[in-house]
């Protein structure tokens, strides 16, 4: 069984800052994919970016990258120039790879707070 | 294009009662899920289902039953509420494509307290 930990209850950092969100996962598995959510107040739950296990080059999409050390089991998440929509829930997640593993394994999340 | 819509919102129940959670999507996937949201726990997988008329156990599925008769909506039911379930529950969606970068598209939650 996969298991995903974010050691990071809480954060807080000052608009238009850089934040890094932390987060590791253990697994056997060698082909997987991870996943960060955003969950803001809405309570929608919102992909913001994903990892293939398979890929050496981090993903990256606008403001948000990750750091994915695969030997490590860490996939950290960070957020340039921060805004104020950026606060929420981020919780990372474990999925393996192959047909019928379709299923999430989610952290237990990382509030994230903007400040003015 | 409303995407994965869930009924209803909010919703209190007594202890012993029953009810279900109506989750529909309108994007022609094919799997769907049901997970609980619980405070510092994250979110867990109850019940999912790869297809029309197929589910399958999840990460906590006691207390509770699903049925998937039709492609677009999946139910969750809970024939005792328990305290316990106590919770807020979200759907969610995602295509059959190989290689499993299936992102899975998820309603806007439902609200559950049993006293």
């Amino acid at each position: 069984a996969q298991t995903v930990t974010q050691s990071q209850p809480e954060m807080s950092v000052q608009e238009a800052e850089t934040v890094t969100l932390s987060c590791t996962y253990d697994t056997s598995e060698s082909n997987y994919y991870l996943f960060w959510y955003k969950q803001p107040p809405s309570r929608q739950m919102i992909l913001v970016i994903r990892q293939e296990a398979y890929k050496q080059q981090n993903a990256t999409e606008n403001r948000f990258s990750v750091n994915f050390q695969k030997a490590a089991k860490s996939f950290s998440l960070k957020i340039s120039d921060s805004q104020l929509g950026d606060t929420a829930m981020y919780f990372c997640a474990f999925m393996k790879r192959g047909f019928g593993n379709e299923k999430l394994t989610f952290g237990t999340g990382t509030r994230l707070t903007i400040i003015p | 294009n409303a995407g994965v819509t869930q009924t209803p919102k909010f919703r209190v129940l007594k202890t012993g009662q029953s009810m279900t959670l109506l989750c529909a999507q309108d994007m022609n996937h094919e799997y769907m899920y049901w997970y609980r949201q619980d405070p510092g726990m994250g979110l867990r997988l109850i019940h999912y289902s790869v297809g029309e008329g197929t589910t399958a156990k999840g990460e906590v599925p006691d207390g509770y039953n699903v049925s998937r008769l039709k492609k677009q909506n999946f139910l969750l039911g809970l024939e005792s509420a328990a305290p316990s379930q106590t919770s807020v529950y979200f759907c969610a969606s995602s295509r059959l494509r190989t290689g499993g970068q299936n992102e899975q598209y998820f309603g806007p939650g439902t609200r559950l307290t049993v006293t």
